[in-house]
Parts: C-alpha cells; sequence; structure tokens
C-alpha cells in the first residue's frame, strides 16, 4: 500500500542554518503530496503542496519539490528561525474516498531551533 | 478562519470504561476525520464521514466507532477503553474535493489506566 518514509529525528540547528528534511513515499499512480507542520500545543495545518511531477511547493520561506524519479518530496529553507520549532509531517494523498481525502502521512520529525 | 474544536485537551480513562471524544467544527465542512498520533508512527486514520450518518473505516479501525448526527459533530466512541488505545487523538476537516486541505484540532491526550 501507499507509504511515507521521513527523516529521522529529532533534528536540532542553529538560528540562521539550512535546513533540509528528508521524504521519500511509495504509491501507485502520481499522488498528491504535501507538508503539514504541528506547532507545540495545537493541531496540524497545511504547509505546502505539490500536486503533479515537478511542481514545487512554498510558503513562509519552506519550499518542496516533487521528484517523480526519486519519489521525494523533500522539505528545505535556506535560513531557520526559533520559531520554526515544531514537527513536521510529510504526506500523499492516497485517494478520494466519496469525496474525501485519503492522506497518508510519515512518522513526524521534530525540530528544534536554537538562538 | 476555520475552527475545529475538540472538546479535552487532556482525558484519563480506566480500563474497560466507554470514551466520548466530541469534535465540532465551524465551517460547515462535509468531510471529518478522526486520526491517532503515536510517536515514531505519525497520523494513522481511524475512521472519517462524509456526509451525515455516512462513515467509512480508516486503517485502524478496530476497538473504535463513530457518530455523527449532525454535519458539524463527529464523536469518537472507544466502547471499552485499553490501554493500547493510549495516544492523541486528532480531528480534522474539510470540504468535499480533491484539492480541499485538511482543518486539524489540537488534539486530545487521552490516557487509558
Amino acid at each position: 500500500g501507499d507509504s511515507v518514509t521521513q527523516m529521522e529525528g529529532p533534528v536540532t540547528l542553529s538560528e540562521e542554518a539550512f535546513l533540509t528534511i528528508n521524504c521519500t513515499y511509495t504509491a501507485t499512480g502520481y499522488p498528491s503530496l504535501f507538508w503539514y507542520v504541528q506547532y507545540p500545543g495545537e493541531g496540524l495545518q497545511l504547509l505546502l503542496k505539490a500536486t503533479k511531477a515537478d511542481d514545487k511547493g512554498s510558503n513562509k520561506g519552506f519550499e518542496a519539490t516533487y521528484r517523480k524519479e526519486t519519489t521525494s518530496f523533500h522539505l528545505e529553507k535556506g535560513s531557520v528561525q526559533v520559531s520554526d520549532s515544531a514537527v513536521y509531517f510529510c504526506a500523499l494523498r492516497g485517494g478520494l474516498i466519496q469525496g474525501a481525502q485519503k492522506l497518508v502521512f510519515g512518522q513526524g520529525t521534530r525540530l528544534t531551533i536554537n538562538p | 478562519d476555520v475552527k475545529v474544536t475538540q472538546s479535552s485537551r487532556y482525558l484519563v480513562k480506566r480500563t474497560g470504561e466507554k470514551v466520548f471524544l466530541e469534535c465540532v467544527q465551524d465551517m460547515d465542512h462535509e468531510n471529518m476525520f478522526w486520526y491517532r498520533q503515536d510517536p515514531g508512527l505519525g497520523l494513522r486514520l481511524i475512521y472519517f464521514s462524509y456526509d451525515v450518518k455516512m462513515k467509512e473505516k480508516g486503517d485502524i479501525p478496530e476497538g473504535y466507532s463513530v457518530s455523527r448526527e449532525k454535519k458539524e459533530r463527529f464523536s469518537l466512541i472507544l466502547e471499552s477503553a485499553s490501554t493500547n488505545q493510549t495516544s492523541m487523538y486528532l480531528c480534522a476537516s474539510s470540504l468535499a474535493g480533491i484539492n480541499e486541505k485538511l482543518f486539524f484540532g489540537s488534539g486530545t491526550q487521552l490516557s487509558v489506566l
């Protein structure tokens, strides 16, 4: 079945460092891909998405490119801030059932940014 | 802004108790979801509903049931709670359609003793 694998956490960086969180997927067909973020004490929020190969999703300085040849959707940011500390989830849309999107999530990567 | 509200932030129950987790959304969304979140496993779908009184099993429905009597409210029921159901439970909602994003509540941390 469909699955998503993220790099093991936790990840700790200093402010202004470059961030990469790796995400690879297994799926039939051409799924849409997502990054969700969960700040402490809050629910998940959509950070960015890409719906077809070579699409680049971007938001709040974060970027991810849908690479079909490597089945990857790595999250990057050029200069992280303390406020980026959160748990990041990669996800794919595993199908549409009765009009409802069925998302398959990775295990999450906890990111801590030190000042 | 869409608001998805879960009734309790923390809940402690005993083994064998019947447990109700409530979720309410205020944006007239057709779809509602229950996930559980466990360290190292990410989010796993328990059940979802695409309309009032309509439901579909997710990936891990065993030991759970759901109820959706009104469009805005989706309840998760643990008929007889067990310790392996200790987890963070997240509710989400969305409009119907292929590109509609999910909006999540802030979660209920359930401990079953």
